[in-house]
């Protein structure tokens, strides 16, 4: 039971560069969260997804998109890179109808946009 | 829409003491009040959290209090030791089958001095 994984672990790219980064998970959730950190601004939400086939837009949606064409695999996609998104890129999941509500996180890709 | 607000920024306290971070959130339809602690270069993880119908709760050394009229809650750490050096964040959400609507505070940078 490997939780939740994040590929890759670390990227750099230019500006104008694409790139996907994966989140797969393996406790059957059905809701998964794509944030990003930044220092002084705590988690924001950037996409999510309650099942298979569903996206929804959070609270810092733009320059990404994301789908969920399997129920272990939420992807993130960045079309057209900006420095703008260096960040930290944490993916969530967290299973319907459990009270606690508790979102388990992954290790976290680490962009940097030059 | 839901806005939490987190303080101190950054604690330092003797190894031993007690730390304790507050948080206040806007909308009065959140029920659930989750605290996570993330470790430098790991990811997020729950330690301890609250629903709306309980006003405290403990778990050994951490506790969190909950103050539904002046929407705010705190979390206390008693006996601090220096593996509590962390980044810590409290959050909010409407709560069940609202997961996705989980919205963070900025975070409070905790240290120990020994």
């Amino acid at each position: 039971n490997a939780g939740v994984t994040q590929t890759p672990k670390f990227r750099v790219l230019k500006t104008g560069q694409s790139m996907t980064l994966l989140c797969a998970q393996d406790m059957n959730h059905e809701y998964m969260y794509w944030y990003r950190q930044d220092p002084g601004m705590g988690l924001r939400l950037i996409h999510y997804s309650v099942g298979e086939g569903t996206t929804a837009k959070g609270e810092v949606p733009d320059g990404y998109n994301v789908s969920r064409l399997k129920k272990q695999n939420f992807l993130l996609g960045l079309e057209s890179a900006a420095p703008s998104q260096t960040s930290v890129y944490f993916c969530a999941s967290s299973y319907e109808g459990q009270p606690e509500e508790t979102q388990y996180f992954g290790p976290g890709t680490r962009l940097l946009v030059l | 829409g839901e806005n939490v607000e987190q303080h101190p920024s950054t604690l330092s306290v003797q190894e031993g003491d007690s730390a304790v971070i507050k948080c206040t959130y806007s909308d009065s339809a959140s029920n659930y009040f989750p605290w996570y602690k993330q470790e430098l270069g790991k990811r997020p993880q729950l330690i301890i959290d609250i629903r709306s119908n309980v006003g405290e709760k403990k778990d050994q050394r951490i506790a969190v209090t909950l103050n539904k009229t002046a929407k705010h809650f705190s979390l206390h750490i008693t006996e601090t030791q220096p593996e509590d050096s962390a980044v810590y964040f409290c959050a909010a959400s409407p709560g069940y089958s609202s997961a996705s609507k989980i919205i963070f505070g900025s975070g409070t940078r905790l240290s120990i001095r020994p």
